[in-house]
């Protein structure tokens, strides 16, 4: 079964310093990682994904994230955060069987950008 | 391209009752899934929809159901409401058969159910 733990709920970040979500996952075959965002009252929006290939992913508003196999890690960050971040972030581990795709997500982080 | 697109977008309903909430798959693709996010946590994956039929489940009782439609959109509903299903239900939509694909999802707007 897959698994992902992301440390932290609640992170605050001043403005313009850098953001760090972690995530740790637990996967019995090679994943497939994502992180969401999350706006008040509103859906899922992709972040970005890693699949295979190069393991520095970058995404949209400036985030990346590093796939670490030995470190089963798939950390966020930006290195300057605007308002526009404040936000919950997600992070998901995909299991791709014929029975159906299913993501599997952590408990997400609410990110707080104080001015 | 048309997104994912749900309805009602809030609706409240006392134990018991049952409800039907709806979704539209974006343009093109033809797998439906369904997740419950409480308040607080992150989505859980219900179920999964393909070619009309179930697909993969996750663990919720049989009183969660579903229909998917040929034209790729589908209901979610719930019978004999308890307080716990007071949540946001979020419909995704994916071009990929199922054992294929990387899994990503593109997520509408939810539907939020509160329970009274």
């Amino acid at each position: 079964a897959q698994s992902v733990t992301q440390l932290g709920s609640h992170v605050s970040v001043s403005e313009g310093a850098l953001v760090l979500l972690r995530c740790n996952y637990s996967s019995s075959v090679p994943p497939y990682l994502f992180w969401y965002v999350q706006y008040p009252n509103q859906g899922l929006q992709l972040l970005l994904k890693y699949t295979t290939g190069a393991t520095l992913v970058k995404g949209i508003n400036g985030f990346e994230a590093e796939f670490k196999k030995s470190e089963t890690s798939f950390h966020l960050t930006k290195p300057s955060a605007h308002m526009s971040d404040a936000a919950e972030y997600f992070c998901a581990v995909s299991v791709i069987k014929a029975a159906g795709n299913k993501l599997t997500f952590g408990g997400g982080t609410r990110v707080l950008v104080k001015p | 391209e048309t997104g994912v697109t749900q309805s009602p977008t809030h609706l409240i309903k006392t134990r018991g009752q049952q409800v039907t909430l709806r979704c539209s798959s974006q343009s093109g693709h033809n797998t439906v899934s369904w997740y419950q996010q409480a308040l607080g946590q992150g989505p859980q994956f219900i179920f999964q929809y393909y070619r009309e039929e179930e697909n993969g489940r996750g663990n919720f009782p049989p009183r969660f159901s579903g229909l998917q439609f040929p034209n790729y959109s589908s209901e979610l509903n719930v019978n004999a409401l308890e307080l716990d299903d007071s949540a946001l239900y979020l419909c995704a939509s994916s071009s990929r058969s199922p054992g294929k694909g990387t899994g990503e999802l593109f997520f509408g707007e939810g539907s939020r159910l509160t329970v009274l």
